[in-house]
C-alpha cells in the first residue's frame, strides 16, 4: 500500500538547536516527496520537494530535507531553530496506482520551538 | 498578488441543509483540489479537477459535490448526506494536469461547524 508516516505527533526543540522532523514513505516506483508547513487557521505553505537528483534538498526559510532511498525516509531539518518555526508540518508523497494519481499527506507533526 | 481565496472563513450548517464553500484562484492554474482536515488525521482528498468541466472523486467524496464551470472557480457543496461535516476545508491548486508532480498552493480554509 502507498503511504506516508510521520512517527512523531509533536517535537520540542530549544531555540538555536538543530531540528529534525521525521517522515517515512512507502510507494511503488520512484517517489516524489514534499514538505509543507501550516500556521494556525491558515492553509499549507510549500517548503520543498524531492523529485530526482541530489539527496539533500534545500527549501524555504532555511529548511532542508534529506532523501534516503534505502531507509525510505525524507526527514526535514534545520540547523538552528527559531521560535517562529513553531507550526504544524506535513510530509506528502505522490502515489500512482493505475490511473489514480494523487498526493498522500502524513498526519502532521507539531513543532514547538522553546525560547 | 496571485493566490487562492476561500470564503467564508467560518460557516455554520443546520441539520438537513446543504452549504456551498467558495474557492477562487487567480493563478491561472488548471488543477484544483478540495481537502478535508480533521485533528490528527492530516489532509484527505475530497474531489479534484484537472481541467475545466472535468472533476474526479477523491478518497472521501460521499456527501460532497463539486462543479468546475470556470477555470478560476471550484466550489464545494456539503450536502445533508454528509453526516459528519464539521471540519476545516482547504482548497488548493497547481499549475497543470500533472499537478501531483508540482507543489500545491493552498487557500486559508473554511471552518464548517454544525448548529
Amino acid at each position: 500500500a502507498q503511504s506516508v508516516a510521520q512517527p512523531e505527533d509533536q517535537v520540542n526543540v530549544a531555540e538555536g538547536n538543530p531540528l529534525t522532523v521525521k517522515c517515512t514513505y512507502s510507494v511503488s516506483g520512484n517517489p516524489y516527496l514534499f514538505w509543507y508547513v501550516q500556521y494556525p487557521n491558515r492553509g499549507l505553505q510549500f517548503l520543498l520537494k524531492y523529485i530526482t537528483g541530489d539527496n539533500l534538498v534545500k527549501g524555504s526559510y532555511g529548511f532542508e530535507a534529506e532523501f534516503n532511498k534505502s531507509q525510505t525516509s525524507f526527514h526535514l531539518k534545520k540547523p538552528s531553530a527559531l521560535v517562529s518555526d513553531s507550526a504544524l508540518y506535513f510530509c506528502a508523497v505522490r502515489a500512482y496506482m493505475y490511473r489514480d494519481d494523487k498526493i498522500i499527506f502524513g498526519k502532521g507533526t507539531r513543532l514547538h520551538i522553546l525560547p | 498578488d496571485g493566490g487562492i481565496t476561500q470564503s467564508p472563513k467560518y460557516l455554520f450548517r443546520k441539520e438537513g441543509q446543504n452549504v456551498t464553500l467558495s474557492c477562487e484562484q487567480n493563478l491561472n492554474h488548471d488543477a484544483m483540489y478540495w481537502y478535508r482536515q480533521d485533528p490528527g488525521q492530516g489532509l484527505r482528498l475530497i474531489y479534484y479537477s484537472q481541467i475545466v468541466n472535468d472533476f474526479q472523486k477523491g478518497d472521501i467524496a460521499e456527501g460532497y459535490s463539486v462543479s468546475r464551470e470556470k477555470k478560476e472557480s471550484f466550489p464545494l457543496t456539503v450536502t445533508s448526506a454528509q453526516k459528519n461535516p464539521t471540519a476545516f476545508y482547504l482548497c488548493a491548486s497547481s499549475i497543470d494536469w500533472q499537478g501531483f508532480h508540482q507543489p500545491q498552493h493552498f487557500g486559508d480554509g473554511t471552518r464548517l461547524s454544525i448548529l
